[in-house]
């Protein structure tokens, strides 16, 4: 039963235009999200957050919107770089800390030149 | 860099041996997580501790298994290796139970 489902295994963007990779969640008690990026042969390195009490978190390129009725988040990458290809994971938890974080199976962007 | 630090990098084990990882957290992290990665799959929680108490389990078998230092230093142990545990593991550390993680540049395991 997976809890955090990326559906999308792979995205190919042309480089300077958005990449929007999406995220959706089955267990309503989630309230705080993350996104991990990670590259070949390295650890997931933290991107950014949102607390279900945002329904947007921007930070530089990357803006990270959730849609709570629809138990529904997505990372906006604008604009697209090679560097940013990678494996982009989200991840769900509680803020209670009762509730390990739990990752979706990642979607690989590409983004070409 | 997440200031996360795992070794051994890589390791080959055969099937029923046992392995110990393990993780130096980063400096003011009371926190460490250990996940298992397999391939094509996002990371899955083994287990937490919090000030040397396992504070959560994933669903792994009892021949997993972790101890956390007065350091906060960490090891993850895993008794009569099977094939299926060859994986990428990851340990992270955080502040307090509930913050963000950071992840250490994990431990390849391959059980041959």
């Amino acid at each position: 039963d997976q809890q955090v489902k990326q559906n999308s295994p792979s995205l190919s963007v042309q480089e300077g235009r958005i990449s929007i990779l999406n995220c959706d969640y089955t267990n309503s008690m989630f309230d705080y999200f993350l996104w991990y990026k990670k590259y070949p042969a390295e650890g997931p390195t933290f991107l950014i957050s949102i607390s279900s009490i945002k329904d947007k978190n921007e930070d530089g390129r990357f803006t990270v919107f959730l849609n709570k009725s629809a138990k529904h988040l997505s990372l906006h990458i604008v604009p697209s770089q090679p560097g940013d290809s990678a494996v982009y994971f989200c991840a769900a938890t509680t803020l209670s800390g009762n509730t390990p974080l739990v990752f979706g199976k990642g979607t690989r962007l590409s983004v070409i030149a | 860099e997440t200031g996360v630090t795992q070794s051994p990098t890589h390791l080959i084990k055969t099937r029923g041996q046992q392995v110990t990882l393990r993780c130096s957290s980063q400096s003011g992290h009371n926190t460490v997580s250990w996940y298992q990665q397999a391939l094509g799959q996002g990371p899955q929680f083994i287990f937490q501790y919090y000030r040397e108490e396992e504070n959560g389990r994933g669903n792994f078998p009892p021949r997993f298994s972790g101890l956390q230092f007065p350091n906060y230093s960490s090891e993850l142990n895993v008794n009569a290796l099977e094939l299926d545990d060859s994986a990428l593991y990851l340990c992270a550390s955080s502040p307090g139970r509930a913050s963000t993680i950071y992840f250490g540049e994990g431990s390849w395991l391959t059980v041959v």
